[in-house]
């Protein structure tokens, strides 16, 4: 299938610093990528939609001023997590759809990032 | 109402059996449903899609029932290597791709 990486896998930091994950389609182009958290033994929750090219889309309850994103090229979208707080601990989980392998709205994940937050 | 609801279990199963479980959904107008199963700290991997006729691969089987919003999955002769979290996971509007993920059953085989 396709590959999606993720980076950094893991992360710890302060209280009160920045934290950019980037997730990046490796063989194939993605318009958009999807970027979710997920809370121990809770379900994947979808964060924002990005867009190459064009604002993301974030799902209500989630502050666009604290997750930052970017979707620069057709292969990478970052995610900032701005001053980060204990409360922002967790796995965070992009994925992508590859029209070009995949009619059934099929989506690849990557790795995930897990961070903790101090 | 959630989007995407499923029984957490776990389910228990001894080595060997069968187990079934299923989620329902709440928009009657989703199109595509899939099975991902995810390992403990890993990402979601895709285990099977789920079509309208109901499909099978190899020891797993899913079933879909559009008149009651509801998808199963069937795992026969279960393996250890079966432990994991199933999430049943529901395109919510057909064509932009956004998903919906239900909280998993999770399936602990026993030996």
């Amino acid at each position: 299938g396709a590959v999606v990486s993720q980076h950094p896998s893991r992360v710890i930091c302060k209280s009160g610093t920045s934290v950019k994950i980037e997730c990046r389609s490796l063989d194939f182009q993605a318009t958009t990528m999807f970027w979710y958290r997920q809370f121990p033994k809770k379900s994947l929750m979808l964060m924002a939609t990005s867009n190459e090219g064009s604002k993301a889309t974030y799902e209500q309850g989630v502050e666009k001023d604290k997750f930052l994103i970017n979707h620069a090229s057709l292969t990478l979208s970052t995610l900032t997590v701005t001053s980060a707080h204990p409360e922002d601990s967790s796995f965070y989980i992009c994925s992508a759809p590859d029209g070009e392998r995949s009619s059934y709205n099929e989506q690849f994940f990557g790795p995930g990032t897990r961070l903790t937050v101090l | 109402r959630k989007e995407v609801e499923q029984d957490p279990g776990p389910f228990n199963v001894p080595e060997g059996a069968t187990v079934a479980f299923n989620c329902t959904y709440s928009n009657s107008a989703s199109q595509s449903f899939f099975w991902y199963r995810q390992d403990c700290r890993k990402e979601p991997k895709l285990l099977m899609s789920v079509y309208s006729s109901g499909n099978e691969d190899g020891r797993f089987t899913a079933q879909l029932n559009r008149a009651s919003q509801y998808i199963s999955l069937l795992i026969r002769d279960s393996k250890l290597s079966d432990s994991a979290t199933y999430l049943c996971v529901v395109n919510v509007l057909y064509g932009n791709n956004r998903l919906a993920f239900g909280k998993g059953n999770q399936v602990v085989v026993i030996p």
